[in-house]
């Protein structure tokens, strides 16, 4: 069935440092792509999509690029700030309107 | 921008209570989704809904019902509650364009929901 592995963290990294957290989707069909971000105390937002091969998905300095060849999705951005500690989620929708969740990568980001 | 409401952000009950959690949302969308979410576990499906008076069994519906006699509100019922329920509830609701959806769901703030 359809699944998804995000990287385990927890993930701590200084201000400013480059961040990666990587996603992989086990899929039937042609899954949409997403990560959310989950701030302490909140539910999920949705912080960038993709919903076919080599999209690219961003928002507020956040990319994704949906990978069919690797069945990847990873999270990239370039320079991380103290206000971007928060769980990431990595999730797809499959056929139907389910979607599959990733674990969960706890981001903390130190002055 | 769409807007999921939970009714409670924390709530406290009894082992053997019915506790009734609440979600509504003011965008007219077909689904909506009751996750819970553990430490470690990620998110796991309890029960799903397509359409007012419809209902789906999600991964872990034991122990759990659900009612959709509105199409803006979904409601996850613990028939008796167990300690082992303790968790945070999230609802969401998305979209229905179709086969091979591509539209993201939207979560409630959640709810804590401690069982003593």
């Amino acid at each position: 069935g359809d699944s998804v592995t995000q990287m385990e963290g927890p993930v701590t990294l200084s201000e400013e440092a480059f961040l990666t957290i990587n996603c992989t989707y086990t899929a039937t069909g042609y899954p949409s792509l997403f990560w959310y971000v989950q701030y302490p105390g909140e539910g999920l937002q949705l912080l960038l999509k993709a919903t076919k091969a080599d999209d690219k998905g961003s928002n507020k300095g956040f990319e994704a690029t949906y990978r069919k060849e690797t069945t990847s999705f990873h999270l990239e951005k370039g320079s991380v700030q103290v206000s971007d500690s928060a769980v990431y989620f990595c999730a797809l929708s499959g056929t139907g309107n389910q979607f599959y969740f990733g674990t969960g990568t706890s981001l903390t980001v130190i002055p | 921008d769409v807007k999921v409401t939970q009714s409670s952000r924390y709530l406290v009950k009894r082992t053997g209570e019915k506790v009734f959690l609440e979600c509504v949302q003011d965008m007219d969308h077909e689904n909506m989704f009751w996750y819970r979410q553990d430490p470690g576990l990620g998110l796991r499906l309890i029960y799903f809904s397509y359409d007012v008076k419809m209902k789906e069994k999600g991964d872990i519906p034991e122990g759990y019902s659900v009612s959709r006699e509105k199409k803006e509100r979904f409601s996850l019922i613990l028939e008796s509650a167990s300690t082992n329920q303790t968790s945070m509830y999230l609802c969401a609701s998305s979209l229905w364009v179709g086969q091979g959806n591509n539209q993201p769901q939207h979560f409630g703030d959640g709810t804590r929901l401690s069982i003593l």
